[in-house]
């Protein structure tokens, strides 16, 4: 199967406080899992991703942890800021021509 | 700006029209994906090009809609006889690796 699926769907938190979104996947081959950052008319903007060979990555307030037995990752942005209210999709990558799975996003309210 | 772009940005059109558009990817990027997007959903593929050669295809992909990418540059997507059901956001990524970019999309309304 080629599922990935979201949790929680819509999240709320004081600015400030940390936001940790959670992704499962089906493909076990699945070997590349991107972050996409989701603004009002705007395109998906990649702003992190792991491979599965690595179980952790960080950039500045954002990390990416992987867990490739169980089939799921995880998004944490720490010191939330109002710029960081958006809606944020997971994906998988399937196949050998890297085609993208995306979950159906995650609605990120930072409420000042 | 030497991101992915897309033409138009929006499309009305009435049922039964055709319609084409047009993304220009990143400068050197042999990969070039098309995904669309409903409301509240994420992306869904719909065919990858590699260079020109159109490498995958989703079976989203009915006989109304065709890609061409025929300098292994920008690419165009056509739908023909538009239905109400192909209102969505029509997305292009561009990659030279793994990492895809996306580019602000087109968003089709069929009325």
């Amino acid at each position: 199967g080629e599922n990935v699926e979201q949790h929680p769907s819509t999240l709320s938190v004081q600015e400030g406080d940390s936001a940790v979104i959670k992704c499962t996947y089906s493909d076990s081959a699945s070997n590349y899992f991107p972050w996409y950052k989701q603004e009002l008319g705007k395109g998906p903007q990649l702003i992190i991703d792991i491979r599965s060979n690595v179980g952790e990555k960080k950039d500045q307030r954002i990390a990416v942890t992987l867990n490739k037995t169980a089939k799921h990752f995880s998004l944490h942005i720490t010191e939330t800021q109002p710029e960081d209210s958006a809606v944020y999709f997971c994906a998988a990558s399937i196949g050998g021509n890297n085609r993208l799975a995306f979950g159906k996003g995650n609605q990120v309210v930072v409420i000042p | 700006d030497t991101g992915v772009s897309q033409d138009p940005r929006h499309k009305i059109t009435k049922r039964g029209q055709n319609v084409t558009f047009r993304c220009d990817p990143i400068s050197e990027h042999n990969r070039l994906y098309w995904y669309r997007q409903t409301l509240g959903q994420g992306p869904e593929f719909l065919t990858y090009f590699q260079n020109e050669a159109q490498l995958e295809k989703s079976r989203l992909l009915s006989d109304r809609f065709s890609a061409e990418r025929p300098k292994g540059s920008f690419s165009t997507l056509e739908i023909q006889r538009t239905e109400q059901g192909d209102s969505a956001m029509y997305l292009c990524a561009s990659s030279s690796t793994v990492e895809q970019y996306f580019g602000p999309g087109t968003r089709l309304t069929v009325t």
